[in-house]
């Protein structure tokens, strides 16, 4: 069965500092991961999308990896900023139809002051 | 104005009442979906339309039926509401693949309460 797991469940961090989103998945076979951000009431918005050949795509303050032999991608967002309070939504796509995309049940991050 | 829209935002309802998650979309995309969200889980795909008269079901579509009205709209049923229907369901849209890598473009959600 395809899974994703992501750690840890929740985060608090203090503004300004940087913090890293762990995801494993065990989705076969890998098309692309995606990391999605999900602000309190609102729907997940996009922030990387990587290939199997890929291994670090950036968007801003947030930088991504990927290591397709043993299945974890991480997010590392830098500098942060209370903005990036919000949950974090690793999502892995396998080859074929929209069926095949499995959620992660995301990291709720908290950025204080 | 938002490119994926739902209506309604929030709504309670009784066990055993008929509902409609209606769904609209100005990306013009041929694909829509319907997720729900539970505390502690990933979205679960319900349904998913690739185009107009095309309908799927997706992991947990036992409950719901959707009907695809138009390219732009999308609407989610359940025909008799019960408790764990209650939910946060999304809908949302993507563009046709070209090398596979297609984003989905999510509403902003319909938080259900089932009593």
């Amino acid at each position: 069965k395809n899974q994703v797991e992501q750690s840890p469940q929740s985060l608090i961090i203090l503004e300004g500092k940087n913090c890293t989103l762990q995801c494993n998945y065990t989705v076969s076979p890998f098309s692309n991961l995606r990391w999605y951000k999900q602000d309190t009431g609102r729907g997940p918005v996009s922030l990387t999308i990587m290939t199997f050949s890929e291994n670090t795509k950036s968007n801003g303050r947030y930088t991504a990896t990927l290591d397709a032999d043993t299945k974890q991608s991480s997010l590392h967002i830098t500098a942060s900023q209370l903005s990036d309070s919000a949950s974090y939504i690793c999502v892995v796509s396998a080859m074929g139809s929209a069926r095949q995309l499995t959620f992660g049940s995301g990291t709720q991050l908290t950025v204080l002051p | 104005d938002a490119d994926v829209t739902q209506t309604p935002r929030n709504r309670i309802t009784k066990t055993g009442k008929r509902i409609m998650l209606e769904c609209s979309q100005t990306k013009g995309h041929d694909r829509m979906y319907w997720y729900r969200q539970d505390p502690g889980l990933g979205l679960r795909l319900i349904y998913y339309s690739f185009d107009v008269k095309d309908i799927n079901k997706g992991e947990i579509s036992d409950g719901y039926s959707v009907s695809r009205q138009a390219q732009a709209k999308f609407s989610l049923s359940l025909e008799s509401a019960i408790p764990n229907q209650t939910a946060l369901y999304f809908c949302a849209t993507s563009e046709t693949p070209g090398q596979g890598q297609e984003t989905q473009y999510f509403g902003p959600g319909t938080r259900l309460l089932v009593l």
